[in-house]
Formats: structure tokens, C-alpha cells, sequence
């Protein structure tokens, strides 16, 4: 079974209100990253969050991260029409794998 | 640089037959991996390498095999097709697997097995 598990599994918002995703997982980890994936794309990296941070911020996006509940959050501010995409999180269960969650689409209404 | 590169964007197999998919990266990362994306199922991983001569298995390794010769090349074999193989396939590469690392993904190839 996959590591991490994002939640929602599909979200749809208007454009300009914030947007947020969470990612459980069921190991301890090193890391936690978020990628982007846009429509019949390969993924881009968002932002990794090490396990000794709590929170981490670049441009609109802030990630958090909850080691004793084993889980993130992805919150993306002022939402636009290019963020409609599917966010995946991605962990490193101690042994050389990144595992990747299922993932969340978000489609940003206009 | 050209990033990570994945050759062919599309292919039909019919079952039973083989073929590899080839990758290559052109960044001089250690780390090199094989998902496959299933709708609803989001990345699986196959198989990954942490250097040449070095790989591994992942959480579906069953029907492919990879090799790691070079640092740049990291191929994955099909040995005998099968339905459940019809899947978009994508390759990752990052500097090392000695800390956690962004990866990078190549375009994908999207195989149909018949």
C-alpha cells in the first residue's frame, strides 16, 4: 500500500480564495516534498520540508508538516487559473524510496 | 542541459512482447527511479538506483527489469507484456540518496499494451 494518502482526493475552488491539501503517511520519515503535475505533464517539485521543520513557505505556497500525526498540509494563497493541477506529496521512508501519494486535483473555478 | 529525457512518448505493444523504455538524465545524479501512473493510483515506484552498477526494487517490480551501467542511463525492460502494464511511465533523477533530494521528472511515455 502507498505511503502517503492526500486528502482531499479532488477540490474545486474559486479563483483568488486559498486552497488547502493534506497528505497522511503511515512511516517515520526524513523528508516530505509536494509536486506539481499539470495535465499529461511529469511532475514539478513544489517544496520539501525536512522532519525537524514545522512550517515552510515559498511565494503562496506554505507547507506544514506534523510528525506526531504523521502528516502535511499544502495551503496554496490567492489561487489562480494556472494552479489548476494535481499536487502529490512524497516521502522517504528510511531505506532509499520516495514514495508518492495518490494525490489531490484541484481545479481553480474563474 | 536537456534535463531528464525519456524515449518513445507513445507505444503500442501487443502482449507477450518486449521492449525497454529508455531514460537518460544528463545532470550527473546519483539517483534514478521508474513510477508508473495509473489513474486513481496515482505514482507508483518500480524500480530505482542509487549509482551505477546499483539497483533496487520498488512497490511493483514484478514484470520489469532495469539495469544502471552509466550514471546517465537507466533503462526499463518489459519482458513479456501484459494488459495490466497499459500505463503512463515516468522517469525521476536527483543528486544523491544520501539526503532527500527534488527530483526530476522526465515528459513520460505513455504505453498501451493490447
Amino acid at each position: 500500500s502507498q505511503q502517503g494518502e492526500e486528502d482531499p482526493q479532488a477540490l474545486s475552488i474559486q479563483e483568488g480564495e486559498n486552497a488547502t491539501m493534506n497528505c497522511s503517511y503511515k512511516t517515520s520519515i526524513n523528508n516530505l516534498q509536494w509536486y506539481r503535475q499539470n495535465s499529461g505533464r511529469g511532475l514539478v517539485h513544489l517544496i520539501l520540508i525536512r522532519s525537524n521543520e514545522r512550517e515552510k513557505h515559498s511565494g503562496r505556497l506554505r507547507v506544514t508538516l506534523d510528525t506526531s500525526k504523521k502528516s502535511s498540509s499544502l495551503l496554496i494563497t490567492a489561487s489562480r487559473a494556472a494552479d489548476t493541477a494535481s499536487y502529490f506529496c512524497a516521502t522517504d521512508p528510511r531505506d532509499d524510496k520516495i514514495i508518492f501519494g495518490k494525490g489531490t486535483r484541484l481545479h481553480i473555478l474563474p | 542541459n536537456a534535463g531528464v529525457t525519456q524515449t518513445p512518448k507513445f507505444q503500442v505493444l501487443k502482449t507477450g512482447q518486449s521492449m525497454t523504455l529508455q531514460c537518460a538524465q544528463d545532470m550527473n545524479h546519483e539517483y534514478m527511479s521508474w513510477y508508473r501512473q495509473d489513474p486513481g493510483m496515482g505514482l507508483r515506484l518500480i524500480h530505482y538506483s542509487v549509482g551505477a552498477g546499483i539497483t533496487d526494487q520498488g512497490e511493483v517490480p514484478n514484470g520489469y527489469n532495469v539495469s544502471r551501467s552509466t550514471t546517465e542511463d537507466f533503462p526499463l525492460r518489459l519482458l513479456s507484456a501484459a494488459p495490466s502494464q497499459t500505463s503512463v511511465y515516468f522517469c525521476a533523477s536527483s543528486y544523491s540518496y544520501r539526503d532527500t533530494y527534488e527530483q526530476y521528472f522526465g515528459p513520460g511515455t505513455r504505453l498501451t499494451v493490447t
